[in-house]
């Protein structure tokens, strides 16, 4: 059974500061997709990493991929306001097929002026 | 077209009630997706279409039941719900062939059962 582990759950920073938010997943995966989630809204694509050694950056947030470790990371750098949201990793099988998305319990980002 | 529709936004039922939820996507994607998502959760799959057959079932309770008529068409019908069933709904859709595919979802609906 695939298991999909964020860390941490909350958080809470100052605007300005960096700070990275960690996905570990249990089985072999070439799919790892980051989505933001604002309250009571569906989620929002981020990014799609698919293969190992991946980077993508969009404004302040920048997501990798080590599939040898199985751990993404998403990167905040230099915190604005308008980031506070809840974050998702989730991660597809590696078959290929239309399988679904097993995702992280999320981490809940508060960031404060 | 690059969105999934779902249709009602907003839905209250009682426990006795029968009704549908509605999505749609007009991508051409080949596999769609059902997620439930309960307050301060990860949204959990329900179901998954491909190629208009269901191919996974998460052990979902009979009272859902999924239909999918057409390729850009997926139903979810809620019978006999439980007030734990209230969540929010996301509907997704995602080519199924190729590596390189994402998954676009909808916007949810939010489901109150009374």
């Amino acid at each position: 059974e695939l298991k999909v582990e964020q860390n941490p759950l909350f958080l809470s920073m100052q605007e300005g500061k960096n700070y990275t938010i960690y996905c570990n997943y249990s089985t072999t995966s070439d799919r790892l997709y980051w989505y933001r989630q604002d309250p009571g809204k569906s989620l929002e694509s981020l990014f799609v990493l698919l293969s190992n050694g991946a980077v993508k950056q969009e404004g302040r947030l920048m997501a990798s991929l080590d599939t040898k470790a199985r751990l993404s990371t998403l990167h905040i750098t230099a915190a604005v306001h308008d980031l506070s949201a809840t974050y998702f990793c989730a991660v597809g099988d590696s078959g290929g097929g239309a399988d679904g998305l097993t995702f992280g319990k999320g981490t809940h980002l508060i960031i404060q002026p | 077209d690059t969105e999934v529709t779902q249709t009602p936004k907003h839905l209250v039922m009682g426990m006795t009630n029968k009704k549908s939820l509605k999505c749609e996507q007009h991508m051409g994607h080949r596999a769609m997706y059902w997620y439930k998502q309960k307050a301060k959760k990860p949204p959990e799959l329900m179901f998954v279409y491909s190629y208009e057959k269901l191919s996974i079932n998460e052990s979902v309770p009979s009272r859902f039941s999924p239909e999918c008529p057409n390729s850009s068409l997926l139903n979810l019908h809620l019978h006999a719900l439980q007030p734990e069933d209230s969540a929010l709904y996301l509907c997704a859709s995602s080519q199924k062939q190729g590596v390189a595919y994402g998954y676009t979802f909808g916007s949810g609906t939010r489901l109150t059962v009374v």
